[in-house]
């Protein structure tokens, strides 16, 4: 069956920290992955996409990783702050037209 | 800041009550949709446009309908609500950009029937 997973247990770091996120998917060929962040009660705003045959792309504090053959990608945020708690949704863009597949999220927090 | 918004931000109603939710954009965005969202749970799609006079149900089923008259307009019905309808309804737009879609989300209706 087709399934994505995505840390279920809320991350805990600590400010200045790294974070790295995980997101894997089976049964999936995805054209490219996106990430996204939510905060509560609010709507998920975009964050970063990645296609299927780059390794990696970073923005600002951002990277994220897409390895299709371990069908896995990874975020992380280095330099981590307190603003940056929120959950982090990853979704599989199949190059349908924007109909996304989202996982579940994983919820960060960030102490000081 | 995505101009999309969507109204009420909650709306609490009795059984076999018809409602709508309301989603508005001024990006001129010809795509539109709605998730579904539970506690912790994943956005599932439930319907889409990709323009004017144009929808189609999502992978979800859901027992609600969408209209597209206008483009910067895309309206959820629910006939009579039931409990089981309790739930997050987020209104999205999208624009393909130099790789590809990328979506703009409004706040979202957090929608509870009695």
């Amino acid at each position: 069956s087709q399934k994505i997973e995505q840390n279920s247990e809320a991350l805990n770091i600590q400010e200045g920290k790294t974070a790295t996120l995980t997101c894997n998917y089976t049964n999936y060929s995805p054209a490219y992955l996106q990430w996204y962040r939510q905060d509560p009660g609010r709507g998920p705003v975009f964050l970063l996409l990645i296609r299927e045959n780059e390794k990696e792309k970073r923005k600002e504090r951002l990277k994220v990783t897409f390895d299709t053959t371990l069908k896995q990608s990874l975020f992380h945020i280095t330099a981590s702050q307190p603003a940056d708690s929120a959950t982090y949704l990853c979704a599989l863009d199949m190059d349908q037209g924007g109909k996304l597949i989202f996982g579940q999220g994983t919820e960060l927090s960030v102490k000081p | 800041e995505a101009d999309i918004y969507q109204t009420p931000r909650y709306l609490v109603i009795g059984t076999g009550k018809k409602i709508t939710l309301e989603c508005s954009q001024t990006m001129g965005h010809d795509k539109m949709y709605w998730y579904q969202q539970d506690p912790g749970m994943e956005l599932h799609l439930i319907h889409y446009s990709y323009g004017v006079n144009s929808t189609e149900k999502g992978d979800l089923s859901s027992e609600s309908t969408v209209s597209r008259i206008r483009t910067e307009h895309f309206p959820l019905t629910l006939e009579s609500a039931r409990p089981s309808h309790t739930s997050q309804y987020l209104c999205a737009s999208s624009v393909r950009g130099r790789t590809n879609e990328k979506l703009f989300f409004g706040s979202g209706t957090q929608l509870s029937v009695l």
